[in-house]
């Protein structure tokens, strides 16, 4: 069975660095073809797709905020940890993991997501 | 890269059918037959629906279909039921950077 849960603060100021957890279970990222991507969606907006690391640790990010994020994975662990840095109330949003199976373009699992307010 | 473009809200009686419509362009749904559906239950976790157009995932009601005509895909679920009511999504590969390009969501009511 496959699951993933994020985990992180609810609540980020200004300026800060938000970091995100994914752990999950019922795959490894050592396994070959196993990717895992990190999405958002601001309240009341579409998802938007952020970064992917895959296993042999590639990485791949939104270009539009490829200078704010980090993506790294713990494999040992089952985690993969997102990074972004200077926070904005316009970061305001449910975060989302989610693994992507196969040589395809879809995802199979996500997470519920965990939802981060910026705001001094 | 703009959302793609899906009704705000589609509703329906218990067995009936009805049709989301999600649409983008050439280099999104109508380059690819990568388009996948997403059913959401609020504070839920997404579950895959439909990938790659068409294919349904092993455990979804084969009530559930998928299909695309140019830039516009569509998910059609027959049979409406209670369970049904919840938010869709879709999803297309896109050719630009951003791997992936999401719609903007529907509401689907059972009346």
């Amino acid at each position: 069975q496959v699951t993933l849960k994020e985990s992180g603060p609810a609540l980020v100021k200004p300026t800060q660095t938000l970091t995100l957890t994914c752990t999950f279970s019922g795959f490894s990222l050592s396994t070959s073809a196993m990717r895992v991507s990190w999405i958002r969606q601001p309240p009341g907006k579409a998802l938007e797709w952020l970064a992917r690391i895959d296993w042999n640790d590639d990485k791949f990010y939104s270009t539009s905020l490829k200078t704010r994020l980090t993506i790294s994975k713990d494999t040992s662990k089952n985690q993969v940890v997102l990074r972004m840095t200077n926070m904005d109330p316009v970061d305001t949003a449910t975060y989302y993991c989610a693994r992507d199976s196969g040589y395809d373009w879809y995802s199979d699992y996500w997470g519920q997501g965990t939802l981060v307010t910026v705001s001094s | 890269q703009s959302a793609l473009t899906q009704p705000a809200s589609v509703s329906g009686s218990p067995g009936q059918s009805i049709t989301i419509s999600c649409t983008g362009t050439s280099s999104d749904v109508g380059g690819y037959n990568y388009v996948s559906w997403y059913q959401h239950h609020p504070g839920k976790a997404p579950k895959l629906m439909i990938y790659d157009v068409s294919n349904r995932p092993s455990g979804v009601s084969n009530r559930f279909s998928g299909s695309k005509s140019g830039n516009t895909a569509s998910l059609s679920i027959s049979g409406l039921q209670t369970e049904d009511e919840a938010d869709y999504f879709c999803s297309s590969y896109t050719s630009s950077s951003t791997f992936y390009v999401f719609g903007t969501g529907t509401k689907v009511t059972v009346l």
